[in-house]
């Protein structure tokens, strides 16, 4: 089990629906990560948010929306995907330092959801 | 962002110490390395961090040379358990904002008897 909740664990979907990606966690992390991973290949990171906002976009294409509605809660909304997209969708967290100070914490991750594009 | 470079795979048997490399020319002055365990179907599992020298907890220690341009996770006593891919990370501090943290290519441990 882990401190990091992504539902659903598994998710098909065809190339015209629109579908949302959940994560949760409870551990008063301020900073919020999507990570997607093919087969046998690193995560690659997609958006972090930090205090609520969208901090980095690595480019991502806008077929994949983003949405942080609280200090818990971290969407991925996905909308014309391509079969490409198929891929393991990891959510990780991890606290934030304030007030200037350096601070360093590993990132918790979920054990994703398995994404199938038809 | 300092780029990490490992072995892509290595191969153990059962009860030897393992030691996988990462290499990290360019690390910045506040960069941590961080050692992250991945198993088929689940989100990598945080093994251990450091800034310098050495550090060790109850599953690991990693070795840093003085000039920190690369890292070495010890895995004493493998198991088969011990299966899977192993990747370091090297991320810039947090200061009031989250970092950037990109994974490298890891290294995918086998472990047989």
């Amino acid at each position: 089990d882990t401190e990091v909740t992504q539902t659903p664990k598994h998710l098909v979907m065809g190339m015209t629906n629109k579908k949302s990606l959940k994560c949760e966690q409870h551990m008063g992390h301020r900073a919020m990560y999507w990570y997607k991973q093919k087969a046998k290949k690193p995560p690659e990171l997609m958006f972090v948010y930090s205090y609520e906002k969208l901090s980095i976009n690595e480019s991502v294409p806008s077929r994949f929306s983003p949405e942080c509605p609280n200090s818990s809660l971290l969407n991925l909304h996905l909308h014309a995907l391509q079969p490409e997209d198929s891929a393991l969708y990891l959510c990780a967290s991890r606290p934030v330092g304030q007030g200037g100070r350096s601070y360093n914490s590993p990132l918790h991750f979920g054990n994703g959801t398995r994404l199938t594009v038809t | 962002l300092a780029k990490t470079t490992q072995p892509i795979s290595m191969d153990s048997y059962e009860g030897q110490e393992v030691n996988i490399t990462c290499s990290h020319n360019n690390i910045a002055t506040n960069d941590y390395i961080t050692w992250y365990q991945q198993f088929p179907s689940q989100g990598p599992r945080f093994i251990i961090q450091g800034y310098k020298t050495k550090v060790t907890n109850e599953v690991a220690s990693l070795f840093i040379p003085a000039d920190r341009k690369s890292s070495t996770l010890s895995l004493p006593r493998v198991s088969l358990s011990d299966t899977a891919v192993y990747y370091c990370l090297v991320g810039a501090s947090n200061t009031g904002t989250a970092s950037k943290l990109t994974f490298g290519t890891g290294t995918r441990l086998q472990v047989t008897l």
